[in-house]
């Protein structure tokens, strides 16, 4: 099976700091994705990688940025952290016959 | 408009009910359905993609009539795991593929 990993089950930051979420994947998958869900508005697509140092963005791209030096990793960046990122952030990697989700970082802006 | 519409629920039924969830879809280069499975607090999980010709594991039958844009679930024999929130999702190919999600159908169910 696919795992999906992210370094963080639970996140306190302050505003204004910058703050990397971590995602690896195990299956050498070309492509993954970093999306945010929010009660009421389901999960959005923040960006996605399609190759190592390739990115595209998803349709909440701002704030974030993302960076994939290695196949197995795409890191999701917030800049300077604002209360309104505070959210669950969900990283996927997909495969043929469908994509899996990582357990998911929930985030908390102070 | 959503491109991925689902009616929140929560949709409430007894152990063995019979219960179906519909979806719709307004973008047409949607090519890809699944539904995914999310537990409270834990992370979506496939349960099925969606065929044109329909397609049944076990106790679950998803249908999807492109001409209407429409994807529907059904789960017979409903048991108490089966509580969740299930999300209707359309992959769409722009060039890319990415996943669109519906904001996901609550079922709840009780003894």
């Amino acid at each position: 099976d696919v795992k999906v990993t992210q370094s963080s089950r639970y996140l306190v930051k302050r505003t204004g700091e910058k703050v990397f979420l971590e995602c690896v994947q195990d299956m050498d998958h070309e492509n993954m994705f970093w999306y945010r869900q929010d009660p009421g508005l389901g999960l959005r697509l923040i960006y996605f990688s399609y190759d190592v140092k390739m990115k595209e963005k998803g349709d909440i791209p701002e704030g974030y940025s993302v960076s994939r030096e290695k196949k197995e990793r795409f890191s999701l960046i917030l800049e300077s952290a604002s209360t309104n990122q505070t959210s669950m952030y969900l990283c996927a990697s997909r495969a043929q016959g469908g994509y899996t989700f990582g357990s998911g970082t929930r985030l908390t802006v102070v | 408009r959503k491109e991925v519409e689902q009616d929140p629920g929560p949709f409430n039924v007894p152990e063995g009910a019979t219960v179906a969830f519909n979806c719709t879809y307004s973008n047409s280069a949607s090519q890809s359905f699944f539904w995914y499975r999310q537990d409270c607090r834990k992370e979506p999980k496939l349960l099925m993609s969606v065929y044109s010709s329909g397609n049944e594991d076990g106790r679950f039958t998803a249908q999807l009539n492109r001409a209407s844009q429409y994807i529907s679930l059904l789960i017979r024999d409903s048991k108490l795991s089966d509580s969740a929130t299930y999300l209707c999702v359309a992959e769409l190919n722009t060039g890319f593929q990415k996943l669109v999600f519906g904001t996901g159908t609550r079922l709840l169910v009780s003894p």
